[in-house]
């Protein structure tokens, strides 16, 4: 069985702190692995994505993978109020759709 | 338009009723997918086609659930018999490459369609 878990937070952050989100997966067979920001009433809409071990930046987010722990995150820096948004991890593995955590909701404060 | 297209946006059934959902990907998109997304909780993977051909079904919860996409771009989710727990958000997704490539982590998501069962 393939899973994907996040703590489902609320995780609050200050306006201009470190939002740091975690993932972990099931199965170390999987292939890529995908952050999706959701608003609430709106469809997920993709931030990054990683293949390898390691970091991975772009602009204020950086993804990190473990695969050796089988773990993932998001970090987001001088995070911002329009960042309050239920982020969700999602992991591809060989010839399957995406499978999606149940989300981690950020509220970040002004 | 560019993006995901579904209708309708709100449906309101009675329990026992037929339901039909319908997803128009972006255009050239080879896979598609049906995602179910109760409130509160992350999109559940239910169907995905590649082209026509529909590869993997098995997050269909019933067989009160079936998915077409006859001729590899509409698709419809047809809901037999509505149960109250069918109440969600059903999200279809597109991506330009086949299942098997990386590059399908990438899906464009349609607004969705709301369903509430009576």
């Amino acid at each position: 069985q393939k899973e994907v878990e996040q703590n489902s937070g609320p995780l609050s952050v200050p306006e201009g702190a470190i939002a740091s989100l975690n993932c972990t997966y099931s199965d170390r067979g999987s292939q890529s692995f995908f952050w999706y920001r959701q608003y609430s009433g709106k469809s997920p809409e993709l931030i990054m994505f990683i293949y390898s071990n390691g970091d991975k930046e772009d602009g204020r987010f950086t993804a990190q993978l473990n695969k050796a722990s089988q773990y993932v995150s998001l970090l987001i820096r001088d995070s911002q109020p329009s960042d309050s948004a239920t982020y969700l991890c999602a992991v591809k593995w060989a010839g399957t759709a995406l499978i999606f955590g149940k989300g981690t909701t950020l509220s970040v404060s002004s | 338009g560019a993006g995901v297209s579904q209708s309708p946006r709100y449906k309101v059934a009675k329990r026992g009723q037929d339901v039909a959902l319908r997803c128009d990907p972006i255009s050239g998109h080879v896979s598609l997918f049906w995602y179910q997304q109760a409130l509160g909780q992350g999109p559940e993977f239910l169907t995905y086609f590649q082209n026509e051909a529909q590869l993997d079904k098995s997050g269909l919860p019933s067989d009160r659930f079936f998915a077409e996409r006859p001729e590899g771009s509409v698709s419809t989710l047809k809901i037999q018999r509505t149960q109250q727990e069918d109440s969600a958000v059903y999200l279809c997704a597109s991506s330009l490459g086949a299942p098997g490539q990386l590059n399908t982590g990438e899906l464009f998501f349609g607004e969705g369609s709301r369903l509430t069962v009576l």
